[in-house]
């Protein structure tokens, strides 16, 4: 998992309700990524920043907000408007035009 | 829908062997590849990558083969080891776009002992 971290490992919100993920690294990346993946499926990408205070949506970003305030950290929140929230939530870094290092995930269950 | 794709959704190889998974992408702009695996419940983990202007990369236990005629990319694991289980996705990078990676949707890979 390499200098990037993801909490919690488990959430459960009800439906509704907006819950935020955090992710962090310790890599001096500039450039960090938010993805989703469904079970057999593959990522799909949310939302990306390559620098600081500047983010660009991914293919999939309805419902989902990020900001980017500091270097080390993206959090990502999942707002009540994502109509199928419930999914594995993966945060990546990495330097661009180079390979994408990935947290732990985050298993977000919506009921 | 996605550019990168697999050719095969599951493999399955005995302890020793060695193994390919395949992947074909349709972006020929593309100029960035990579191969991640990912065991169950966890996050991808990076294997190796390859650029557009080399056909081949190896790495402990890997080689990566990139042909660009037919745009077709290939992992071999040699001596498989239960540990190699796993999902293994490729990924592209457009050259000169948004530096997005785009997945494949993934080989599940199981070793027999």
């Amino acid at each position: 998992d390499g200098g990037i971290t993801q909490s919690p490992k488990y959430l459960f919100r009800k439906e509704g309700q907006n819950v935020t993920l955090s992710c962090e690294q310790n890599l001096n990346h500039d450039a960090m990524y938010w993805y989703r993946q469904d079970p057999g499926q593959g990522l799909r990408l949310i939302y990306y920043s390559h620098i600081v205070n500047d983010f660009q949506k991914g293919d999939i970003a309805e419902g989902y907000s990020v900001s980017r305030e500091k270097k080390e950290s993206f959090p990502l929140t999942v707002t009540s408007a994502q109509k199928n929230p419930t999914a594995f939530y993966l945060c990546a870094s990495g330097r661009r035009n180079g390979e994408q290092y990935f947290g732990p995930g985050t298993r977000l269950t919506v009921t | 829908g996605e550019s990168v794709g697999l050719h095969l959704p599951t493999l399955s190889v005995q302890e020793g062997d060695n193994s390919i998974i395949n992947c074909a992408y349709s972006n020929s702009a593309s100029d960035y590849f990579i191969w991640y695996k990912q065991e169950s419940g966890k996050g991808p983990q990076f294997i190796i990558d390859i650029r557009s202007n080399m056909d081949k990369r190896q790495g402990q236990r890997v080689t990566v083969l990139l042909n660009k005629t037919v745009k077709h990319l290939s992992l071999q694991i040699a001596a498989t080891q239960p540990g190699d289980s796993a999902v293994y996705f490729c990924a592209e990078k457009v050259r000169g776009g948004s530096e997005k990676l785009v997945f494949g949707k993934g080989t599940k890979l199981t070793v027999n002992p």
